[in-house]
């Protein structure tokens, strides 16, 4: 089965650069999305297909994929960025694949 | 506006059924395939099921499957997941979010969620 692992926190000061990681099987040939979630709120969409921010997402969000990770980078870290955030890729089985989650703290 | 509601949650004894209802709105409906995405309290998201614009192709974990069926009404803009059996560890609230295939391969638009809790 596949599985995708991200360490359980990071801790980043204000302004500075906060970098999740991603790590699972093959990831690079596979699209991967990453989420950001609020305490207590649904989540929100901050990475598509590897690279690609949605509507209104800030700048400061940016992705990659390559081998078998694939990197969120928050540039710039503000506080309304703490949260948790969970990478996600389409796989053959299971179909969906959630990442591990990964607590931002910006201290 | 985009907008999906879940409802149907609640307390269910292990064993017994209960029946969640994801309404759509603002967007065309049957252009879109859907899911279910779960988190247990205090964890991580899980993805429970999912079902294509044509109901052609669906979708389970392994963790449900046998015990859960997800259905559409493209006519009422409905997303609908059937829980059977129910055990404690699907004690969970329960997302309905939409997959855009078209543009980005990714669950762009969730909703408030509906909590399922199974308990005696």
């Amino acid at each position: 089965s596949s599985e995708l692992t991200q360490p359980p926190s990071v801790s980043v000061s204000p302004g500075q650069t906060a970098t999740i990681t991603c790590s699972g099987d093959k990831l690079g040939d596979k699209y991967a999305s990453w989420y950001q979630q609020k305490p207590g709120q649904s989540p929100v969409l901050v990475i598509y297909q590897d690279t690609k921010r949605p509507s209104g997402i800030p700048e400061r969000f940016s992705g990659s994929n390559s081998g078998n990770t694939a990197t969120l980078t928050i540039s710039g870290t503000q506080a309304m960025d703490e949260g948790d955030y969970y990478c996600q890729a389409w796989d053959s089985r299971p179909a969906y694949v959630f990442g591990t989650g990964t607590q931002v703290t910006v201290l | 506006e985009v907008q999906l509601v879940e409802s149907g949650g609640g307390l269910v004894q292990p064993g017994r059924s209960l029946r969640l209802s994801c309404a759509a709105s603002g967007f065309t409906f049957d252009d879109y395939d859907m899911h279910w995405v779960r988190q247990a309290p205090g964890k991580g998201l899980e993805w429970v099921s999912g079902i294509s614009w044509d109901s052609d192709n669906i979708d389970y974990a392994d963790s449900v499957k046998g015990r859960i069926t997800i259905s559409r009404d493209n006519a009422k803009n409905s997303l609908f997941l059937q829980m059977d059996s129910l055990r404690a560890e699907d004690t969970a609230l329960y997302y309905c979010a939409r997959w855009d295939t078209e543009s980005a391969d990714a669950f762009d638009i969730w909703g408030q969620g509906t909590m399922v809790t199974v308990s005696s």
